[in-house]
């Protein structure tokens, strides 16, 4: 399969651990988004790689939050200290080329709780 | 800044039934649409996209979107209901915003079909 793939796909943990995330996108793709879903709401965008670079983070990207892309690959996405609000979806999606009309593909996400 | 409303949070239909999901935009610009459709515990599959080509769209499994401008709508229409459409379905905006395609999503509406 070569679709966007994302580890692990649940993860449960503590309030004031700290997690993280990871994504494979699409071989060829070098933009790589990220988003949050939470129940009963559509992904909301948090950050956008172009390659290795992170070209934009949204207000919802905490200082707590911090993505890399290091070799314009893989991404991983960190919470530190996490808080039971960050219980969410985390939604990773990559895309070929820039343009509004670019098909995004979504990877199955990966469902965070704190307790 | 632009926006989607989805109508309608939970839509039942009949299996064979006709299905129509409501979304309405709000765009400065001409609007790039979407409908992605999400089954559970996956991520975000597209549908069907807006490109200015056409006003009819047609997507995959049988769905269709038609963009009216002047009711500033973007509904999505199946002519006959599946078991295997039950789903939540998002509209989405896109546009360029700061040299990245900014993808802008509604809350969603969850389809279920009667047998």
């Amino acid at each position: 399969d070569t679709g966007v793939s994302q580890n692990p796909r649940h993860k449960i943990t503590k309030r004031g651990q700290n997690v993280t995330f990871r994504c494979d996108p699409i071989s060829e793709h070098n933009r790589l988004y990220w988003y949050r879903q939470t129940l009963g709401q559509g992904p909301e965008f948090l950050t956008y790689f172009q390659n290795e670079a992170q070209l934009e983070k949204s207000r919802l990207l905490s200082d707590r939050f911090s993505a890399e892309r290091p070799k314009g690959s893989f991404s991983t996405l960190e919470i530190q200290r996490t808080e039971q609000g960050d219980s969410a979806m985390y939604l990773c999606a990559s895309s070929l080329s820039a343009g509004p009309v670019n098909e995004q593909f979504f990877g199955p996400g990966t469902r965070l709780t704190v307790l | 800044a632009q926006s989607v409303t989805q109508l309608g949070s939970h839509v039942s239909v009949s299996e064979g039934a006709l299905v129509l999901l409501r979304c309405n935009y709000s765009s400065s610009v001409p609007p790039y649409l979407f409908w992605y459709v999400q089954y559970p515990n996956q991520g975000l599959q597209l549908l069907l996209k807006y490109t200015s080509a056409a006003t009819l769209v047609k997507g995959i499994n049988g769905f269709e979107a038609e963009f009216k401008k002047s009711e500033t709508s973007f509904h999505l229409t199946k002519p006959s209901a599946h078991m295997s459409d039950a789903a939540e379905y998002f509209c989405a905006v896109s546009d360029l915003t700061g040299g990245y395609q900014k993808v802008t999503f509604g809350t969603g509406t969850k389809l279920q079909v009667i047998p």
